[in-house]
């Protein structure tokens, strides 16, 4: 079974602290993904990474970063917290064959006060 | 633009009736849609995924249909249970390769007993 974890269920943070999200796949996909997720919106590509040390843009990168330094680690970093980056943040991981089916972590809900 | 529209967008039914939700999109060019299954504060989980050349697919007491042409989905539920609670997301993959998806906001269903 596929399995993606992320560091954190639930997360309380201040505005403007440094925040580090992350995500650990260990079926040796090379693509993963993090998103948010907010009532009424669906879900939000906010980066991708295909290969270690590679990412791309989403659809809302801004006021976060990303890191890959292994293949099975995905991390999502929030340089300054806002009130406005609460919300539930879903991490993923696809291989590259096949269909590509994508598969989730169980999610971080972050509350910046 | 690429859009994904689910209908409805909440819906009670009572433990052991069907139910059917809606999916319409205009994404382009195709490559394949999803079903996700989310409950609440988790990950989404995969239900289906059909290609442009399948026009049912079943998981157990879920369904998906898929109609190209008219570029709408349906995911019925047979013999609903307390469990199926939760939000289903349709998700149309616009590309091949890197698997550009776009997200419906989802149904949210709530099976009474």
């Amino acid at each position: 079974d596929v399995k993606v974890t992320q560091s954190s269920r639930y997360l309380v943070k201040r505005t403007g602290e440094k925040v580090f999200l992350e995500c650990v796949q260990d079926m040796d996909h090379e693509n993963m993904f993090w998103y948010r997720q907010d009532p009424g919106l669906g879900l939000r590509l906010i980066y991708f990474s295909y290969d270690v040390k590679m990412k791309e843009k989403g659809d809302i990168p801004e006021g976060y970063s990303v890191s890959r330094e292994k293949k099975e680690r995905f991390s999502l970093i929030l340089e300054s917290a806002s009130t406005n980056q609460t919300s539930m943040y879903l991490c993923a991981s696809t291989g590259t064959s096949g269909i590509h089916e994508q598969y989730f972590g169980p999610g971080t809900r972050l509350t910046v006060t | 633009k690429n859009q994904v529209e689910q209908s409805p967008q909440s819906l009670i039914i009572l433990e052991g009736k069907n139910c059917t939700l809606q999916c319409n999109y205009t994404v382009s060019p195709f490559s394949n849609l999803r079903w996700y299954k989310q409950d609440t504060g988790r990950g989404p989980v995969s239900l289906t995924i059909m290609t442009f050349s399948e026009n049912t697919k079943s998981n157990g007491r879920y369904t998906a249909t898929l109609d190209a042409d008219t570029k709408q989905s349906s995911l019925h539920i047979t013999a609903s249970q307390l469990s199926d609670s939760a939000s289903y997301i349709c998700v149309v993959s616009a590309e091949r390769g890197f698997q550009k998806l776009v997200f419906g906001t989802g149904t949210r269903l709530l099976v009474s007993p």
